[in-house]
């Protein structure tokens, strides 16, 4: 079984710029989760979809950020303009979606530089 | 509001050690808890998930603990090995049984 995979591993782009992030769940699974690691941080969460619905975005640090689950498979996360406080590492996770609290699954990362 | 810390922040211990890394969390209230390994540059890997009503769960050298009122875990693992060297998180999820609320880390060291 395929795990959760995102693309792309690293992006580097200049302040001003627009980015999207894509995220693949693992198959079957309806909850996915966003999270960022901003460099010295901890890990933080941004958002959660149950299958195509925003959940909880209450992580999401302004409107610069957009994130879409279209038919509630594949996610995207569109930074757009991209600004130097976002770079960091950000992850996709999935889990089955119930019963509540379990165990996530997380992809590789993308690892976003903003110049 | 849940928050989690990781004590030590770094550790370095020579191979073949046995070693205790700790996690406490301020609300008791949780479904789980969740250690993951991360290694430079790559993904989360789940190491263990002990639930809210186990004392401890257990995977090859690798043993956690659960102890919910008093608000911590402990990862405990036997003959380190170098390959066991990488950074280690442990994460909540929240009153929903969502999203994780995330340690510091530990960064393990295993010299040979």
């Amino acid at each position: 079984e395929a795990g959760v995979t995102q693309f792309p591993s690293h992006s580097v782009i200049e302040k001003g710029q627009t980015v999207t992030l894509r995220c693949d769940p693992i198959s079957g699974h309806d909850n996915l989760y966003w999270y960022r690691r901003v460099m010295g941080k901890e890990i933080k969460f941004l958002l959660h979809f149950v299958k195509e619905s925003k959940q909880d975005e209450s992580g999401m640090p302004n409107n610069r950020f957009l994130a879409e689950r279209t038919g509630g498979t594949y996610s995207t996360l569109k930074v757009q303009p991209a600004e130097l406080e976002d770079s960091g590492v950000y992850f996709c996770a999935s889990s089955v979606r119930v019963p509540l609290g379990n165990e996530q699954f997380f992809g590789p990362g993308t690892r976003l530089t903003v110049l | 509001k849940q928050e989690v810390t990781q004590i030590p922040a770094a550790l370095s211990v020579p191979e073949g050690e046995n070693l205790v890394l700790n996690c406490s969390f301020t609300d008791s209230a949780i479904y789980n808890l969740q250690w993951f390994r991360q290694d430079p540059g790559k993904g989360l890997t789940s190491l263990l998930l002990i639930q809210s009503s186990q004392r401890e769960q257990t995977s090859g050298r690798l043993n956690a603990s659960l102890d919910k009122s008093s608000g911590r875990s402990t990862l405990y693992i036997a003959a380190s090995q170098p390959g066991d060297s990488a950074t280690y998180l442990c994460a909540v999820p929240g009153n929903a049984g969502n999203m994780l609320t995330f340690g510091g880390g530990t960064r393990l060291m295993v010299k040979p």
